[in-house]
């Protein structure tokens, strides 16, 4: 069964200071792995894409790295501001016979930024 | 250009009700995927439409289902509604499924939010 595991669950970090947020997943047959940012209340919205051969990618102050032997990711976020807090979903793509995408999503960090 | 478009924002049913939540993806998009979102699953697949025909399908019951036009717009429905049906229910779209390229990103709606009561 594809699963993806984020951790930690929750997280609260000062302004200005830098977090990682961490994705494990046990997804075959690997396409790409995503990292969305959602806020409360509103659609997902991606910050970064990788494919298998990609090891690391940024956006900003995002930075997502992959380890396909390991299976982990992990999304780094440096000086962090208020408007960070939200939460941050990592996505596995699964390759499905005949075309097309089957995507297994983490439950999610919840970050929150306080001054 | 205009995001992908969901409606209705919110909306309330009874059980036993049937629901139909309406997407409009991206302008050019012809992949169009519906997801469910509640507090304690996270973010679960149901559907995956291109060209009008059904790609992929996630692990829910025969009441939930969908259908994509011509036009690349979408439509799902929930029928006999249960109480656990209450989510938030997201249409997201892409210019073709299955593509790995860095530049097919999937670009999802704000989302129908659905009370079940």
């Amino acid at each position: 069964k594809n699963q993806v595991e984020q951790s930690p669950q929750s997280l609260i970090i000062l302004e200005g200071k830098n977090c990682t947020l961490q994705c494990n997943y046990t997804v075959s047959p690997f396409s790409n792995l995503r990292w969305y940012k959602q806020d409360t209340g509103r659609g997902p919205v991606s910050l970064t894409i990788m494919t298998f051969s990609e090891n690391t990618k940024s956006n900003g102050r995002y930075t997502a790295t992959l380890d396909a032997d390991t299976k982990q990711s992990s999304l780094h976020i440096t000086a962090s501001q208020l408007s960070d807090s939200a939460s941050y979903i990592c996505v596995v793509s699964a390759g499905v016979t005949g075309g097309g995408n089957k995507l297994t999503f983490g439950t999610g960090t919840q970050l929150k930024v306080e001054l | 250009k205009a995001g992908v478009t969901q409606t209705p924002r919110y909306l309330i049913k009874t059980r036993g009700q049937q629901v139909t939540l309406s997407c409009s993806p991206i302008s050019g998009h012809r992949s169009v995927s519906w997801y469910q979102q509640t507090p304690g699953q996270g973010l679960q697949f149901l559907f995956e439409y291109f060209s009008e025909t059904q790609r992929n399908k996630g692990n829910f019951p025969g009441r939930f289902s969908g259908r994509q036009f011509s036009n690349s717009r979408s439509e799902m429905n929930v029928s006999t509604l249960e109480l656990g049906d209450s989510a938030l229910y997201l249409c997201a779209s892409s210019l073709v499924p299955g593509t790995e390229a860095s530049g097919n990103t999937i670009y999802f709606g704000e989302g129908s939010w659905l009370t079940v009561v």
